[in-house]
């Protein structure tokens, strides 16, 4: 089965600067990535997803990009701010979506005042 | 515009009881997905239903777990014989036909 690997498992950047999350396949099947943010006490949300016919996806400061050739895929935060502190999650789903999602095990980001 | 509901959000059972969980997917949503959360780590896929089917259940326990989606109502999980492992936040999520999926706030369940 699917195979996710994130890393790094805690990460801390300076308000202001750029913050990159990094995750890693192993079932070259996977066609969909969304990346998941989690608040203490709350439940998943949704922050931005990128399927496998293209490259790149931006919206605002959040980026995403994908190589499929290295099966790898990445995060990208710009000008954080202190609400980006919790926890983000990469994951892969071979059915586009339409199946269960594999998880990584999570970054924690802290926003550093 | 509800997103998806989940209840109980807090549930302790004791050893032996049974857990229900109730999940009201995003209105007009016919697929739900359940997952578990266990302390420090990442979600694990249970059980995905559409309505009335288990369409995947490779996720879930071969004992002790059941989930179902009736016609009308709310999705349950239903864990029999809770032991203290079972203890875990339980993840609902829904989506549309192959769209996003949007979780719910979670149950977490705690087993004395």
């Amino acid at each position: 089965g699917e195979n996710v690997e994130q890393h790094p498992s805690t990460l801390s950047v300076q308000e202001g600067d750029s913050a990159v999350i990094k995750c890693t396949y192993s079932d070259s099947a996977s066609n969909y990535f969304p990346w998941y943010k989690q608040e203490l006490g709350k439940g998943p949300q949704l922050i931005i997803d990128i399927r496998s016919n293209v490259g790149e996806k931006k919206d605002q400061r959040i980026a995403v990009t994908l190589n499929k050739t290295a099966k790898h895929f990445s995060l990208h935060i710009t000008e954080t701010q202190p609400e980006d502190s919790a926890v983000y999650f990469c994951a892969a789903s071979v059915g586009g979506g339409a199946d269960g999602l594999t998880f990584g095990k999570g970054t924690h980001l802290i926003i550093q005042p | 515009n509800a997103g998806v509901m989940q209840n109980p959000r807090h549930l302790v059972r004791r050893r032996g009881q049974e857990a229900r969980l109730r999940c009201s997917p995003v209105k007009g949503h016919s697929h739900v997905y359940w997952y578990r959360q266990l302390p420090e780590e990442g979600l694990k896929f249970m059980v995905y239903l559409q309505k009335e089917n288990i369409i995947d259940e490779s996720g879930m326990p071969k004992e002790r777990f059941s989930a179902e989606f009736p016609k009308e109502g709310p999705s349950i999980l239903r864990i029999q014989q809770v032991v203290r492992g079972d203890s875990a936040a339980y993840f609902c999520a829904s989506s549309a036909d192959r769209a996003e999926q949007y979780f719910g706030p979670g149950t977490r369940l705690t087993v004395t």
